[in-house]
């Protein structure tokens, strides 16, 4: 089966950086994926990684390790519209994906 | 535009009826999937198709059903066989191996 490990919360302020961790285990790893939702909302996709290195898109870049199995997701200059929860999602080669439980992010002023 | 819509937006059941929530995507992807979220949880994937008229269970399937007959459609219904329905149910979409994109989900109420 899949599994994934991220922390339940994470506090920072206005305009720092934070970073978000992804531990995984699965049979047949194909891409780690990072997604937002804000309360109430739907989950909107933001980062996808099949190679390790770093993706950057904008204020978010998310980093993968396959030989560590682990993964992060980065937001710079926060803002408080950043206030949401954070999912990293695992996919393996037979097309089925695992969500974390998610961490949710408070930007304080 | 293309996008994934999911209908309705609320939902309310009664004890032993079963309920269909629909979901529809015009975005010409071939995967499909279906979620379920409770408050401050994580998403649990309960059904999930690649192809037309195929289709494979999840994590947490019991109670539930779905087909795939047109590749634009994948209907969930929630049985009376699932005796905790109260959730959101998010449906996703995706090109083969690609990330999901995902609809603005059903809250599933019980009355």
């Amino acid at each position: 089966g899949q599994s994934l490990e991220q922390p339940s919360e994470v506090t920072a302020v206005e305009g720092a950086i934070v970073q978000i961790n992804c531990t995984y285990q699965t049979s047949g790893f194909y891409g780690l994926s990072w997604y937002q939702q804000h309360d109430g909302g739907a989950p909107t996709f933001l980062s996808y990684n099949a190679l390790d290195g770093l993706e950057e898109t904008g204020r978010f870049s998310s980093f993968l390790s396959r030989s560590d199995s682990y993964g992060y997701l980065l937001l710079q200059e926060l803002q408080m519209k950043d206030s949401a929860s954070y999912f990293c999602a695992v996919r393996d080669n037979a097309g089925k994906s695992t969500f974390g439980d998610g961490t949710t992010l408070t930007v304080k002023p | 535009d293309g996008g994934i819509t999911q209908s309705p937006k609320y939902l309310f059941r009664k004890e032993g009826q079963n309920v269909t929530l629909s979901c529809e995507q015009n975005l010409n992807h071939d995967a499909m999937y279906w979620y379920r979220q409770d408050p401050g949880q994580g998403l649990r994937l309960i059904y999930y198709s690649q192809i037309v008229n195929d289709f494979q269970k999840g994590d947490i399937a019991e109670g539930y059903s779905v087909s795939r007959e047109k590749k634009e459609s994948f209907p969930l219904t929630v049985t009376s066989a699932q005796k905790n329905p109260t959730a959101f149910y998010l449906c996703a979409s995706s090109r083969p191996n690609q990330p999901q994109h995902f609809g603005d989900g059903t809250r599933l109420s019980i009355l």
